[in-house]
């Protein structure tokens, strides 16, 4: 059965740290990976995709992905209250988006 | 470039109604996936389009439907509503025009369900 694994959190993180979320998938075919950020009420925005292994990088936001371990990490730089949202670790596998129940962050002024 | 749209944004129904819902996506963009995002299930898939032709769906009774039109445009359809079909509907669109980057799927605003 195809899961995507993430903590719920809530993780909570001071202002102008680094916040670092987890996710670990279980379907080996997954070839491109996204995070997307969900604000209460409202749909999920894309923040990063990742099809390689390794690490990208797009401003404050440095995604990471390992296929070998299947595992995918999102680290949020200089942390601001705006960051603070449901963020959704979701791989892409046969035409759909396999989520994860997402972490609840919460960025402390 | 406009954005995914979908109509209508919400909408009150009793149960044993039927609803259908649109979505338009982005210009260019010829896959169009559904997801029902509930508190207790989270996010979960519904069906996937691709040039009129549905080419996956998740695991959801026959009373959800859903279909694509020449223009890329979609829209699905739930008969004999239930009060668990209470939920946010969320369209996304992508260009799936072969390769990982083109699988990237924008989201609409979502149309918000509730079922008396």
């Amino acid at each position: 059965q195809k899961e995507v694994e993430q903590n719920s959190g809530p993780l909570s993180v001071p202002e102008g740290a680094i916040a670092s979320l987890n996710c670990t998938y279980s379907d080996r075919v997954s070839q491109s990976f996204f995070w997307y950020r969900q604000y209460s009420g409202k749909s999920p925005e894309l923040i990063m995709s990742i099809y390689s292994n390794g690490d990208k990088e797009d401003g404050r936001f440095t995604a990471q992905l390992n296929k070998a371990s299947q595992y995918v990490s999102l680290l949020i730089r200089d942390s601001q209250p705006s960051d603070s949202a449901t963020y959704l670790c979701a791989p892409y596998s046969n035409y759909q988006l396999i989520w994860g129940a997402g972490t609840k962050l919460i960025i402390k002024p | 470039k406009a954005g995914v749209t979908q109509t209508p944004r919400y909408l009150i129904k009793t149960r044993g109604q039927q609803v259908t819902l649109s979505c338009s996506p982005i210009s260019g963009h010829r896959s169009v996936s559904w997801y029902q995002q509930t508190p207790g299930q989270g996010l979960q898939f519904l069906f996937e389009y691709f040039s009129e032709t549905q080419r996956n769906k998740g695991n959801f009774p026959g009373r959800f439907s859903g279909r694509q039109f020449s223009n890329s445009r979609s829209e699905m359809n739930v008969s004999t509503l239930e009060l668990g079909d209470s939920a946010l509907y969320l369209c996304a669109s992508s260009l799936a025009a072969g390769g990982p980057s083109t699988d990237t799927q924008y989201f609409g605003p979502g149309t918000r369900l509730t079922v008396l």
